[in-house]
């Protein structure tokens, strides 16, 4: 079965800094794709970024990256330049495809606090 | 205004009570999801629907009882439901196999 760790339950950074929040996963299939979701406060599930395992180069979304290490089983995401609205709950997923449709298995989650 | 919405958005019910909740995407999906989210648990997946069959059903209690009706709406019915069932639970959608899934805000749920 996959498993989704995440190490730290809790992170801070000043603002206008640079953090990582660690992922690792289990699997033994070659084809997947990982995420991250943000929850904030609203409670609402944001997609921020994802990786689809067959490419090499790692995601980007403006201040969002990750590090892929496919053979470490390793997905950690970096906050560029962290703003106050980046404060939320981070969770790392993993998307297997079952009968047409996606089953995702989410990490514990990190809480991300913005110091201004 | 997202496109998966969800109501109500706050329940609170006793053990012995029938009650609903509601999922809407109007994202033309085809898959639809029911997640519970516990305090201090990851997201736990229950429920998944594609084209209004339900190819999932992750060992959820017979007390929680979805619906799918069409590939845009989605319910989840709860009868005699215990304290511990005390959560969030939201509802996402997706098209394919190919992208993401989109989430609805949620429904906080409390068992009195």
């Amino acid at each position: 079965a996959q498993t989704v760790t995440q190490s730290q339950p809790e992170m801070s950074v000043q603002e206008a800094e640079t953090v990582t929040l660690s992922c690792t996963y289990d699997t033994s299939e070659s084809d997947y794709y990982l995420f991250w979701y943000k929850q904030p406060p609203s409670r609402q599930m944001i997609l921020v970024i994802r990786q689809e395992a067959y490419k090499q180069q790692n995601a980007t979304e403006n201040r969002f990256s990750v590090n892929f290490q496919k053979a470490a089983k390793s997905f950690s995401l970096k906050i560029s330049d962290s703003q106050l609205g980046d404060a939320a709950m981070y969770f790392c997923a993993y998307r297997r495809v079952i009968q047409g449709a996606q089953k995702l298995v989410f990490g514990q989650g990190t809480r991300l606090t913005i110091n201004p | 205004e997202t496109g998966v919405t969800q109501t109500p958005r706050h329940l609170v019910m006793g053990m012995t009570n029938k009650k609903s909740l509601k999922c809407e995407q109007h994202l033309g999906h085809n898959a639809m999801y029911w997640y519970k989210q516990s305090a201090k648990k990851p997201l736990e997946l229950m429920f998944v629907y594609n084209f209004k069959e339900q190819t999932e059903n992750n060992s959820v209690p017979s007390r929680f009882s979805p619906e799918c009706p069409n590939s845009s709406h989605l319910f989840l019915h709860l009868h005699t439901l215990q304290p511990e069932d005390s959560a969030l639970y939201l509802c996402a959608s997706s098209q394919g196999t190919r992208r993401e899934q989109f989430f609805g805000p949620g429904t906080r749920l409390t068992v009195l």
